[in-house]
């Protein structure tokens, strides 16, 4: 089946550390993204990629870094200098173009230790 | 002014209730409009897209309003299986990418 997976699902970050979350997909898509959600806030981008190698920063992009080294991978990094890191963090994709359908991985709850 | 507002909620209404949502979008140049859901603590999954005439899945209705710049979901025979969040999602076409901006959903809970 095709389809977007993430892992792990829970990730637990201690102080200072780096985490990276993975982000996989199937469905032969060419752009990725990045969502933050927070309660009760709409998902805010972090970043995007439209193409292998090249990615640009979303609206927070402070403290998060990525890359797209494949089509079907785009791992996010959760750097210490992301302060309030603790979310629900979903990685989307689509076809490319500017009006298409996003479809959502399952996503992974980060909290702090 | 968020780009994209809708009621947060929560929508408590009986087995076969018919209900509505709003959503009103700032940017008058947006070109798409859709509706997700999202079950709590998943991922939000495509419920329809909204057309300039109009479209119907089912129970479901999504009506766009340009000139006052809202879109709406109205649910018939509302099921138990229909208790989630509705997010609103407008692309204003901007920006070179295929962005997308979320409202921060609204709640509907539907009881016995």
């Amino acid at each position: 089946d095709g389809g977007i997976t993430q892992s792990p699902k829970y990730l637990f970050r201690k102080e200072g550390q780096n985490v990276t979350l993975s982000c996989e997909q199937n469905l032969n898509h060419d752009a990725m993204y990045w969502y933050r959600q927070d309660p009760g806030q709409g998902l805010r981008l972090i970043y995007y990629s439209q193409i292998v190698n090249d990615f640009q920063k979303g609206d927070i992009a402070e403290g998060y870094s990525v890359s797209r080294e494949k089509k079907e991978s785009f791992p996010l990094t959760v750097t210490s200098a992301q302060k309030n890191p603790t979310a629900f963090y979903l990685c989307a994709s689509s076809i490319g173009g500017r009006l298409e359908t996003q479809y959502f991985g399952p996503g992974t709850r980060l909290l702090v230790l | 002014r968020k780009e994209v507002e809708q009621d947060p909620g929560p929508f408590n209404v009986p087995e076969g209730a018919t209900v509505a949502f709003n959503c009103t979008y700032s940017n008058s140049a947006s070109q798409s409009f859709f509706w997700y859901r999202q079950d709590c603590r998943k991922e939000p999954k495509l419920l329809m897209s909204v057309y300039s005439s109009g479209n119907e899945d089912g129970r479901f209705t999504a009506q766009l309003n340009r000139a006052s710049q809202y879109i709406s979901l109205l649910i018939r025979d509302s099921k138990l299986s229909d208790s989630a969040t509705y997010l609103c999602v407008v692309n204003p076409l901007s920006g070179g990418y295929n962005k997308l901006i979320f409202g921060a959903g609204t709640r509907l809970a539907v009881h016995p």
